[in-house]
């Protein structure tokens, strides 16, 4: 069975510094994966998807994430916070290789302090 | 172009009641699911449409929710009767077809408490 794990229910950093969320997911096939945001009030949000090209996996806003099978991770990164990014943050595992049925982890709440 | 519309945003409801949550989707866009996202949770399938067609319901409760999506277009997600732990946020979701199905786009939600 499918699932994916976040390591951390919540991530403080500063404005300016990096941001690193933790994503470990388990498939018996090759996944696709998914960083989805969701701000407060708002709908959920896709950042970034790997699909099974490129292992580093750029999104919108700055963020990217590296697939890497041998450590089956997924991590979000961006190299300099912003107030904008708080948030909270989902790594989705898709479920199937053919329709989009989804996963989702518990989330990250990402408080960023001036 | 519009996203996935939900209404209400908020509904505030006494146990016993019955609720209906209203979802349009983006245009063109065939497929739509209905989630639910408990507290601190990440969302949940309940129910998967291609079209007019439910192909994926095994996730929803049955004895008390039921949904529809009349013409494949709109639909309406019912709970009755409502129950204390059907309090959640109630997410609709749409995607195209081919190789873009599994990019989901999410509407903002319908809040629901039940008292």
């Amino acid at each position: 069975a499918q699932s994916v794990t976040q390591l951390d229910s919540h991530v403080s950093v500063s404005e300016g510094t990096p941001v690193l969320l933790r994503c470990n997911y388990s498939s018996s096939y090759s996944p696709s994966l998914f960083w989805y945001v969701q701000h407060p009030n708002k709908g959920l949000q896709l950042l970034l998807k790997y699909t099974s090209a490129a292992t580093l996996v750029k999104g919108i806003n700055g963020f990217e994430a590296e697939f890497k099978k041998s450590e089956t991770s997924f991590h979000l990164t961006k190299p300099s916070a912003h107030m904008s990014d708080a948030a909270e943050y989902f790594c989705v595992v898709s479920l199937t290789d053919s329709w989009g049925k989804l996963q989702f982890g518990a989330g990250t709440q990402v408080v960023v302090t001036p | 172009e519009a996203g996935v519309v939900q209404s209400p945003r908020y509904k505030i409801i006494e146990k016993k009641q019955p609720v209906a949550f209203w979802c349009n989707p983006i245009s063109g866009h065939n497929t739509l699911y209905w989630y639910r996202q408990n507290l601190g949770q990440g969302p949940e399938l309940l129910i998967r449409y291609e079209n007019e067609e439910a192909v994926d319901d095994s996730q929803l409760p049955k004895d008390r929710f039921s949904a529809e999506r009349l013409k494949g277009v709109d639909s309406t997600l019912k709970i009755q009767p409502a129950e204390l732990g059907d309090s959640a946020v109630y997410l609709c979701a749409s995607s195209g077809g081919g190789g873009s199905r599994n990019e989901q786009f999410f509407g903002p939600g319908t809040r629901l408490t039940v008292l």
